[in-house]
């Protein structure tokens, strides 16, 4: 069964405290992975996406990564503007159009 | 700037009463998700369609959801009767196919009680 794992389910920093969550995954055959932001009231909002293992987007502050297991974004020297819900989903290999998310990572940036 | 719509924003209803929630996708894109999302089990796909065909529905309860798309700019998802434990965020998606994967867009969902 594909399986999407984030960790850790929560992550306070301080504002310039650089760090990373993970997104492991178990999929027949990854098609994409992608990575997405929710705030509180809000619905998900497109980050990045990742086809291949070795592939890295950046966007600000933000770097994802990907290797054949897991993905990483990466937060460098963040600010309370960063913090939010950080939803990792991928796209099985099936040949159909199912994303699948993971549970999240809600991250505190302390002023 | 192009956005999901949904309708409403929030319901609260009361047991074995019927809802219908309401999504207008963004114009052109022509996949459509409906998820589920519980403090609980996160973000559920319930169902989705392309080219306003459904392509699956096994996230639902069949029983007592449905979900269909009469047009090109209407998705409705609908509980009959609705039960406490269907409490949730609902959220509708729309699809832009890009590098042969869909990126999607989310609207602000409906925050939907049942007492």
């Amino acid at each position: 069964e594909d399986q999407v794992t984030q960790s850790p389910e929560a992550l306070r920093l301080q504002e310039g405290e650089s760090s990373s969550l993970n997104c492991s995954y178990t999929v027949s055959g990854l098609r994409g992975l992608f990575w997405y932001r929710q705030d509180p009231g809000k619905g998900p909002e497109f980050l990045f996406t990742l086809y291949s293992a070795g592939e890295e987007k950046e966007k600000e502050r933000l770097k994802a990564t990907l290797t054949k297991k897991e993905s990483f974004l990466h937060i460098t020297a963040p600010k309370p503007e960063d913090s939010a819900t950080y939803l990792c989903a991928v796209l099985e290999g099936a040949g159909g159009f199912k994303t699948i998310f993971g549970a999240g990572t809600r991250l505190f940036v302390k002023a | 700037d192009a956005r999901v719509t949904q309708t409403p924003r929030h319901k609260v209803t009361e047991m074995g009463q019927e809802v219908t929630m309401r999504c207008q996708p963004i114009l052109g894109h022509n996949t459509v998700f409906w998820y589920r999302q519980t403090m609980m089990q996160g973000l559920e796909l319930l169902a989705y369609f392309r080219n306003r065909a459904p392509l699956d529905d096994s996230g639902m309860p069949k029983d007592r959801f449905s979900a269909e798309m009469p047009d090109a700019t209407l998705a409705t998802l609908k509980i009959q009767p609705s039960e406490p434990r269907d409490s949730a965020v609902y959220f509708c998606a729309s699809g832009l196919r890009t590098g042969g994967v869909e990126k999607l867009f989310f609207g602000s969902g409906t925050q939907l009680s049942v007492l």
